[in-house]
């Protein structure tokens, strides 16, 4: 699976929109991109996940540039509920890839009041 | 519909000991992963288990096993505990299918402390 790379921490003021990006600069044709994040000593909650258009759902939108090199997580209105690590995770459905997410080290974006 | 869940959500052991950790998945689901979470190592990929059979492993000692029953419930077990394997152990399932269906949604994780 193709490296990711993400900014180690990022803030944003409360009600405004938290920009999360991440480079994955090697992904091949046939990876997606997944987001989750962990609330402190929680489980990994999914975000939302794309292959090359852009997606949205009730927690996020996900914009994946056209060359699908780097991606943006989007809160459109960040609470302090929203203060976690978020991962950016690029992975294959092969058979050889099975059951398994390498998660890298993430982004803490800290939401402030 | 249920989330995953994990038993026992906290666990002290001694090194030396062995230790079984459980996970119940998604009703449906028929993968389950576990995963490792350490401050020094981040969350790490154990083994994946569907349909009874282990299909994915990471690279853990042997101590480190599991098992899966026909309902897809799984446990972990560790035998001969150290220091180092106390940890966060998350477990995720799948439906396992195309790529809108294996999404993998974790459970609440079972935090081990090996004194």
């Amino acid at each position: 699976d193709a490296k990711t790379t993400q900014p180690p921490s990022m803030d944003c003021a409360e009600g405004r929109a938290a920009n999360l990006p991440c480079n994955h600069s090697t992904i091949s044709g046939n990876e997606y991109v997944y987001w989750y994040r962990q609330i402190h000593s929680q489980g990994p909650q999914y975000i939302i996940h794309g292959l090359k258009n852009n997606e949205t759902n009730e927690m996020a939108s996900l914009i994946i540039t056209e060359d699908r090199k780097s991606s943006t997580l989007i809160l459109p209105h960040a609470t302090l509920r929203d203060t976690a690590v978020y991962y950016c995770i690029v992975r294959s459905h092969g058979s050889s890839n099975t059951g398994k997410l390498i998660f890298g080290q993430g982004t803490t974006l800290q939401v402030k009041p | 519909k249920a989330g995953v869940t994990q038993t026992p959500r906290y666990l002290i052991k001694t090194r030396g000991q062995q230790v079984t950790l459980s996970c119940s998945p998604i009703s449906g689901h028929r993968s389950v992963s576990w995963y490792q979470q350490t401050p020094g190592q981040g969350l790490q990929f154990l083994f994946e288990y569907f349909s009874e059979t282990q299909r994915n492993k990471g690279n853990f000692p042997g101590r480190f096993s599991g098992r899966q029953f026909s309902n897809s419930r799984s446990e972990m077990n560790v035998s001969t505990l150290e220091l180092g394997d106390s940890a966060l152990y998350l477990c995720a399932s799948s439906l396992v299918g195309g790529p809108s269906t294996d999404t993998q949604y974790f459970g609440p994780g079972t935090r081990l402390t090996v004194l």
